[in-house]
């Protein structure tokens, strides 16, 4: 599985906007690039996922870059509850005939912290 | 609707017991994955059950088992626990493509 690389921590204050970066520079044509985070003491909660355009939900905002080799989280306007570990996973979501849907590698993941 | 539900929330064994863990996954769902969460390892994938069969398994030991039973539903058995063995155990279910939901967790302790 290719590797991410995102910074250990970030802070933010409420109301302000997150940019939460993550470089893939090996990232192949296949790999979807994936967002989680974990609040504490629960599982892995979705947040957002692209392969090439940048893409909007309820939650967030990822910017991908256009040679795909890094990606940013943007949370329009932080609030205490997003304090959270936030991990970027590539998952090649086309390849291996489907077979690696249900498997995601996490790694160590940013840990964001809002101030009041 | 109800997401997905994992029991025990907490557990305590002793070394050399064997432990089985329960996966209820979201209705519809046919995919259930297991996980293994330490402070030191960060999470880790475990192995993955499609329609009753392992999809995809990661680097544990034979001692790490699971299946999947026709609804669905998953259990994970691990034997001879090791005070390693220690972790937050979460599942996940998803339709087999896209996200997985993921439950609250079962936390393992090993003395």
């Amino acid at each position: 599985d290719a590797k991410t690389t995102q910074p250990n921590s970030m802070e933010s204050n409420e109301e302000e906007p997150v940019h939460l970066p993550c470089n893939h520079s090996t990232i192949s044509g296949t790999d979807y690039i994936h967002w989680y985070r974990q609040l504490p003491s629960q599982g892995p909660e979705y947040v957002i996922h692209g392969l090439t355009s940048n893409v909007n939900n309820r939650m967030a905002s990822l910017a991908i870059a256009e040679d795909r080799k890094s990606s940013t989280l943007i949370l329009h306007r932080a609030t205490l509850r997003d304090a959270a570990v936030y991990y970027c996973i590539l998952r090649d979501d086309q390849g291996a005939g489907g077979t690696s849907y249900g498997k995601l590698t996490f790694g160590q993941g940013t840990i964001l912290t809002v101030h009041p | 609707k109800a997401g997905v539900t994992q029991t025990p929330r907490y557990l305590i064994k002793t070394r050399g017991q064997q432990v089985t863990l329960s996966c209820s996954p979201i209705s519809g769902h046919r995919s259930v994955s297991w996980y293994q969460q330490t402070p030191g390892q960060g999470l880790q994938f475990l192995f993955e059950y499609f329609s009753e069969t392992q999809r995809n398994k990661g680097n544990f030991p034979g001692r790490f088992s699971g299946r999947q039973f026709s609804n669905s539903r998953s259990e994970m058995n691990v034997s001879t626990l090791e005070l390693g063995d220690s972790a937050l155990y979460l599942c996940a279910s998803s339709n087999g493509q896209g996200a997985g939901t993921f439950g609250s967790g079962t936390r393992l302790t090993v003395v």
